[in-house]
């Protein structure tokens, strides 16, 4: 069975520039959840959806947003880019949107320069 | 008070023997416990997850829940130098899938 797949797995942009991540979840999994992980903030909860609805959300700027497709995968963008947002983003399946088993991909390193 | 609390470490503790890591959370309407071992440049992997006050067990590892007092902990048996990592605890509250975590507690394992 395959795990969370994300991509792409490294890049590099510019301040200003907007970067779209995505995500596969688990087979069967309906709910995908994302993650902002800095060495100063560690890991914070930026948004989950289920069913393609947006279920919940984090305390980050509006330059943050996601979506979920009927298939289940996801895409998170970040638009004007700072360079506080070099992170790695780790998107989350999970097989019930209730908070069963939660799996993590291997993340995308984004930096920003 | 921060949601969930770790002691950072590191946790230094010999091959073979049992390495204790604890978590404090704050929300009594916390309803599941995860624990995750994160390599340097990983993403974080699950360990154990528990939901119900006790123990679970599950090879080397036994996840232990005490509602009432609020903290969950993780033993680790017969530590190997493969253990060494950061240890994350995450707590689950509500319907969604929003994990809350604490900062994590680097374990060294020591030849």
């Amino acid at each position: 069975k395959a795990g969370v797949t994300q991509t792409p797995r490294y890049l590099i942009k510019t301040r200003g520039q907007q970067v779209t991540l995505s995500c596969s979840p688990i087979s069967g999994h309906r709910s995908v959840s994302w993650y902002q992980q800095t060495p100063g903030q560690g890991l914070q909860f930026l948004f989950e959806y289920f069913s393609e609805t947006q279920r919940n959300k984090g305390n980050f700027p509006g330059r943050f947003s996601g979506r979920q497709f009927s298939n289940s995968r996801s895409e998170m963008n970040v638009s004007t880019l700072e360079l506080g947002d070099s992170a790695l983003y780790l998107c989350a399946s999970s097989s019930q949107g209730s908070g069963n088993t939660i799996y993590f991909g291997e993340g995308s390193w984004l930096t920003v320069v | 008070q921060k949601e969930v609390e770790q002691n950072s470490g590191p946790l230094s503790v010999p091959e073979g023997a049992i390495a204790s890591l604890n978590c404090t959370y704050s929300d009594r309407g916390s309803q599941s416990f995860f624990w995750y071992r994160q390599y340097s440049g990983k993403s974080p992997e699950l360990i154990m997850f528990i939901y119900s006050n006790g123990d679970k067990e599950d090879g080397r590892f036994t996840a232990q829940l005490n509602k009432a007092s609020q903290y969950v902990s993780l033993l680790i048996r017969d530590s190997q130098p493969s253990d060494s990592a950061t240890y994350l605890c995450a707590v689950l509250t509500g319907t969604a899938s929003k994990l809350t975590f604490g900062t994590g507690t680097r374990l060294q394992v020591t030849l």
